[in-house]
């Protein structure tokens, strides 16, 4: 089982559609919980932290399950600029140390 | 602050030759750390460093070296290039929260191996 899954995708929606994508991790010890997007071609840039208590920035919203093992992030009103692979990354105790684990990543397609 | 960089951004390389790829970072972070990214198969970590003068293996460190003489500078090294090293390169930079904060990227290094 990978540590982190994800479903790559790909996303195809419209513009305005509101989209959905979960995340799962085995590591039931992980401490920190991040978004990131990767745009073709060019390195992963953070998207936004994933707290226990649920966040938002602006259109992106992150929930966190705990019990579950599960992130998920809702973007609302999708944009063209939105198009892009989204990253589910963990962080926790790993082998030698601390370290992040990266999902392969789920393609968003927002299409006219 | 120009961030993360990486040198070069593109090589070819034949089987058998050596290169050695320059990450810099200019956020005085303490971690620095060397992925390749294949498709399908996300971030693997290849070497980390958690301080000037410190590595560390990561999951797939097999044929490749790193050094970290100095804190904003860490290189990765391939001695003998082989085909399953044609990969994209990234390295990161991070806060020294026992390597569970956000990481910066640099931009990636395209290594193709014939």
């Amino acid at each position: 089982r990978k540590e982190v899954e994800q479903d790559p995708g790909p996303f195809n929606v419209p513009e305005g559609a509101t989209v959905a994508f979960n995340c799962t991790y085995s590591n039931s010890a992980s401490q920190s919980f991040f978004w990131y997007r990767q745009d073709c071609r060019k390195e992963p840039k953070l998207l936004m932290s994933v707290y226990s208590s649920g966040n938002e920035d602006g259109r992106f919203t992150a929930q966190l399950n705990r019990a579950s093992q599960y992130i998920s992030l809702l973007i609302r009103d999708s944009k063209l600029s939105d198009s892009a692979t989204y990253l589910c990354v963990v962080g926790g105790l790993t082998g030698g140390g601390n370290k992040l684990t990266f999902g392969t990543g789920t393609q968003l397609k927002v299409e006219l | 602050n120009a961030g993360v960089t990486q040198t070069p951004k593109f090589r070819v390389l034949k089987t058998g030759q050596s290169m050695t790829l320059l990450c810099a970072q200019d956020m005085n972070h303490e971690y620095m750390y060397w992925y390749r990214q294949d498709p399908g198969m996300g971030l693997r970590l290849i070497h980390y460093s958690v301080g000037e003068g410190t590595t560390a293996k990561g999951e797939v460190p097999d044929g490749y070296n790193v050094s970290r003489l100095k804190k904003q500078n860490f290189l990765l090294g391939l001695e003998s290039a082989a085909p399953s090293q044609t990969s994209v390169y990234f390295c990161a930079s991070s806060y020294p929260a026992g390597g569970l904060d956000e990481q910066f990227f640099g931009p990636g290094t395209r290594l193709t191996v014939l």
